[in-house]
């Protein structure tokens, strides 16, 4: 079946800092690959998706490239900031199976604070 | 509207009692989603909708668990006879496209916070 593993958390980060949340998936089909995040009182938003091998996702200065080879979809940012804290969920969406239709397979989420 | 809403946006009930939790996605999106979130844990699938019918219905934990959408609008996921594991955040999402379309993206909603005590 489809699984996503992130890097465990919580992660704690200087602001302007470099970051990298891990994320590794498995899945049956070719999936399409998607980076949410939740803000403290807010509900999920979309951060960033990339649906095919090599492409990149982009937004907010963050930044995650899917990689076939490696079942990789890191999340990165060069320089973070206070607002940045949240927590980042990875996640797949599985097209190849015939009963997916779509759901998505979250990993279980990696808390992100950063300090001033 | 703007967004997905549903509600309300926190329920406490007793155990044993039926709840009924409301979701009202963006406006045109044909596809329905329905999750749940435990505390300290990933998003789990329970239900998919496309328009009022619900050709994925996997994810739904028991029979205590079941779902409807009307007018290939508003969703209402009821939890009978509810038990304690079932306290968690239930999330609705909503895509404009059928499931299966490559830049399908899911918008959520706030999410309703369940405590069952």
């Amino acid at each position: 079946g489809n699984s996503v593993t992130q890097m465990e958390g919580p992660v704690t980060l200087s602001e302007e800092a470099f970051l990298t949340i891990n994320c590794t998936y498995t899945a049956t089909g070719y999936p399409s690959l998607f980076w949410y995040v939740q803000y403290p009182g807010e509900g999920l938003q979309l951060l960033l998706k990339a649906t095919k091998a090599d492409d990149k996702g982009s937004n907010k200065g963050f930044e995650a490239t899917y990689r076939k080879e490696t079942t990789s979809f890191h999340l990165e940012k060069g320089s973070v900031q206070v607002s940045d804290s949240a927590v980042y969920f990875c996640a797949l969406s599985d097209l190849a199976g015939g009963t997916s239709y779509g759901k998505l397979t979250f990993g279980q989420g990696t808390i992100l604070t950063v300090h001033p | 509207g703007a967004g997905v809403s549903q509600s309300p946006s926190n329920k406490v009930t007793e155990k044993g009692k039926d709840v009924e939790l409301r979701c009202d996605p963006i406006s045109g999106h044909t596809a329905l989603y329905w999750y749940r979130q435990r505390l300290g844990q990933g998003l789990e699938f329970l239900i998919y909708f496309q328009g009022n019918s619900a050709p994925d219905k996997s994810g739904l934990p028991s029979d205590r668990f079941s779902a409807e959408r009307t007018g290939e609008s508003v969703s209402t996921l009821t939890i009978q006879r509810t038990q304690q594991e079932d306290s968690a955040v239930y999330l609705c999402a909503s895509s404009l496209r059928p499931a299966g379309t490559p830049q399908e993206t899911q918008y959520f909603g706030p999410g309703t916070r369940l405590l069952v005590l």
